[in-house]
């Protein structure tokens, strides 16, 4: 099973911060890895697949990058609204598997 | 637009078997690449994958649980349905179902609001 460790596990940031999540894989996974974020009370929302493609109606502050084991998710510019915890997630190789979340809290 | 919505009980006891549904609308679970997977969150905790459908009755199912699930189709009613056996209160969680599609974005791109099921004596 490919373990996905995400770092780090909370981060309070204010707005217009520049932030960086990361995800590690315990094997390559090539461009296999996506990313989400979860607000409290609410089902994930897809932000990026294939490491750094955009899906469809996610601000453009939201990027990822990488490949292989070392992945990473920015937002410039961070907004409040962007408080919420974020999931990487892999769909190399089943079983498919989740990062343990990243908290972003809003100062 | 694409929309899915799970059903089923809040509260089972333990060892009983849970069967939840999910409605969805917007595809059609018969085109090409299309499939429908059921992921679990236990309270505070990261998120689980657990069992998918694809449009041509391809089933894959979590290593570590697939003795417990079965996931079925009704294609004509829109339907997913997942059946777990025996369950235990570790299995409290919010279970999602969602859709995927080959080759689109292989990630689930779209999300039911959840449900809550409590396993509780």
């Amino acid at each position: 099973e490919v373990v996905l460790t995400q770092s780090p596990d909370f981060q309070s940031v204010t707005p217009k911060e520049k932030v960086t999540i990361t995800c590690r894989a315990s094997q390559s996974i090539g461009a296999g890895l996506h990313w989400y974020q979860q607000k409290p009370h609410q089902s994930p929302k897809l932000l990026i697949k294939y490491a750094s493609q955009s899906f469809s109606g996610v601000p453009s502050r939201f990027s990822g990058s990488g490949s292989g084991t070392d992945f990473t998710l920015t937002i410039n510019g961070l907004e409040a609204e962007d408080g919420a915890t974020y999931f990487c997630y892999q769909s190399s190789t089943l079983p498919w598997t989740f990062g343990q979340g990243t908290k972003l809290e809003i100062k | 637009q694409i929309t899915l919505k799970e059903s089923g009980p809040t509260m089972v006891k333990p060892t009983q078997t849970l069967t939840l549904t999910c409605t969805f609308s917007g595809f059609s679970l018969s085109t090409h690449g299309v499939g429908v997977g059921w992921i679990r969150q236990s309270p505070g905790k990261a998120l689980e994958w657990l069992a998918l459908i694809y449009w041509d009755d391809d089933k894959r199912y979590s290593p570590s649980l697939k003795t417990r699930l079965t996931i079925t189709q009704d294609t004509s009613e829109k339907k997913v349905v997942l059946t777990m056996t025996n369950m235990d209160p570790v299995d409290t969680a919010t279970y999602y179902c969602a859709h995927r599609r080959i080759g689109e974005s292989d990630a689930f791109d779209f999300w039911g609001p959840g449900t809550v099921v409590i396993v509780s004596s």
